[in-house]
């Protein structure tokens, strides 16, 4: 069956440092993957799309890669600060939908 | 630009009760989804339209969930009768369209309605 499978532990890190979020997943194909991140009482919001053959896109402090042949996708949040404190959600394209992992909750301690 | 308008924001009510949930998307965005997000999961589509023929809805619970997109623009889905496990918040998204070659847009997002059914 497929599945998509985000950090199950909630990260909590120190203001400055690198946080670093997982996606995996099996038994999809997807020509993109979307990174969305989302607040308490409110609806995802767009940061950074990667289609297959690209290996890293950066916007920012943020930097994704993705791994075809792991079926991976990394998300970082370089010099974190504390108004990024959010769940983040990775989102797989394919068959012109998008499937969403359960999201990563992220505390950024001042 | 304004962004997706959704409403209410909030429902509370009993089980076998009806409700509907209305969303106004993008100006000039064709794709609308409805998705169902459960506390601690991730949104799960239910329905997706473009304009306003549907284009994916394998996931929704047809006995008892329906959904309309009329003239391309507003939708509705609508509840009825509700069961315990609906409650969730039901998110409701726009995009350009769908490309052909299979690039999935991103997607804007509403505040979602939280749906309480007691």
């Amino acid at each position: 069956s497929q599945k998509i499978e985000q950090n199950s532990e909630a990260l909590n890190i120190q203001e400055g440092k690198t946080a670093t979020l997982t996606c995996n997943y099996t038994n999809y194909s997807p020509a993109y993957l979307q990174w969305y991140r989302q607040d308490p009482g409110r609806g995802p919001v767009f940061l950074l799309l990667i289609r297959e053959n690209e290996k890293e896109k950066r916007k920012e402090r943020l930097k994704v890669t993705f791994d075809t042949t792991l079926k991976q996708s990394l998300f970082h949040i370089t010099a974190s600060q504390p108004a990024d404190s959010a769940t983040y959600l990775c989102a797989l394209a394919s068959d012109y939908k998008l499937s969403f992992g359960a999201g990563t909750t992220v505390t950024v301690r001042a | 630009e304004a962004g997706v308008a959704q409403s209410p924001r909030y429902k509370i009510i009993e089980k076998r009760q009806s409700v509907a949930f209305w969303c106004n998307p993008i100006s000039g965005h064709a794709t609308l989804y409805w998705y169902q997000q459960i506390l601690g999961q991730g949104p799960k589509l239910l329905i997706q339209f473009q304009n306003n023929g549907v284009v994916d809805d394998s996931q929704l619970p047809k006995d008892r969930f329906s959904a309309e997109r009329l003239k391309g623009v507003d939708s509705t889905l609508k509840i009825q009768p509700a069961k315990l496990e609906d409650s969730a918040v039901y998110l409701c998204a726009s995009s350009l369209a769908t490309g052909t070659s299979g690039r999935v847009n991103e997607q804007f997002f509403g505040p979602g309605t939280r749906l309480t059914v007691l």
